[in-house]
C-alpha cells in the first residue's frame, strides 16, 4: 500500500541554522509534491508545490528538492527563526483531480 | 478575500450522537475537501466536491458520515452515530479548480466524542 513517510516527529535546532526536513515514499509514483505549514489550532498553509519534472524549487527562505530516484523531498529553512517553530506538512498528489495524501509531519521548534 | 469559513469551532457529544459541521469555501473555489485530523497526524482525505458533485469519497464512513454540497458552495459533513474514534479536528479547504493547485484550509473543527 502507498506509504508517505517524514523523518521525524520532531526537529529541534539553534535560530539562525538550516533546518531540513525529509519526507519518503514508497509504493506512490507521485505527479507533484506540496508543502503546507500548520500552526496550533489552526489549519494548514501552502507553501510550495513541486511538480515530478522539477528538482528544485525556492521561495524566500525555504527549498525545496524532489528525487523520484530515492523516492524523497527534502524541505529546507535557511536561517531559520522562532517564528518558524511549527509543524510542517508534506503531501503527495498524482491524480488529475487534486487529491492529496499528507505525511504525518514534523514539529520543527527553531531555539533562540 | 476572505478565507475559509467553518462552524462550529468546537464540539463535544457523546458517543451514539449525531452532529454536522459546515464551510462556506473562497468565493469561486470550485472545489471542496473534507478532510479529518487524528491528533499526531496529517489530514487525511474524507471526501473531494468539484462544484456539487463527488469527485472521490473513497475514504469516508458511509454507515456513518455524509456529506452534500448543495449548489456548488457551502457544505456539510454530517456524523451518525459518532464513536469514540471520530473524535479529531475536521477540516474544510477549497481550491480555485480541478487539478493541482494549492489548496486553503479553514481552522477547522474540533470534535470531543465521549
Amino acid at each position: 500500500s502507498q506509504k508517505i513517510e517524514q523523518n521525524s516527529e520532531a526537529l529541534n535546532i539553534q535560530e539562525g541554522k538550516t533546518a531540513t526536513l525529509t519526507c519518503n515514499y514508497t509504493n506512490y509514483s507521485p505527479a507533484y509534491l506540496q508543502w503546507y505549514r500548520q500552526d496550533p489550532g489552526r489549519g494548514p498553509v501552502f507553501l510550495l508545490l513541486i511538480r515530478e519534472n522539477e528538482k528544485e524549487k525556492r521561495k524566500e527562505r525555504l527549498k525545496v528538492t524532489f528525487d523520484t530516484t530515492l523516492k524523497q523531498s527534502l524541505f529546507h529553512i535557511t536561517a531559520s527563526q522562532p517564528a518558524d517553530s511549527a509543524t510542517y506538512l508534506c503531501a503527495f498528489g498524482g491524480t488529475s483531480y487534486g487529491k492529496l495524501t499528507f505525511g504525518q509531519g514534523t514539529i520543527l521548534t527553531v531555539h533562540p | 478575500e476572505a478565507g475559509v469559513a467553518q462552524s462550529p469551532r468546537y464540539k463535544i457529544i457523546e458517543k451514539r450522537q449525531s452532529v454536522a459541521f459546515w464551510c462556506n469555501p473562497i468565493s469561486g473555489h470550485a472545489t471542496l475537501y473534507w478532510y479529518q485530523q487524528i491528533l499526531g497526524q496529517g489530514p487525511k482525505l474524507l471526501i473531494q466536491f468539484q462544484n456539487n458533485g463527488v469527485v472521490d469519497d473513497s475514504q469516508l464512513p458511509k454507515d456513518r458520515f455524509s456529506a452534500e454540497r448543495l449548489k456548488g458552495v457551502d457544505s456539510t459533513l454530517k456524523i451518525q452515530p459518532a464513536k469514540l474514534e471520530d473524535s479529531a479536528v475536521y477540516l474544510c479547504a477549497s481550491s480555485l479548480g480541478r487539478g493541482r493547485g494549492e489548496q486553503y484550509f479553514g481552522p477547522g473543527t474540533r470534535l470531543t466524542v465521549t
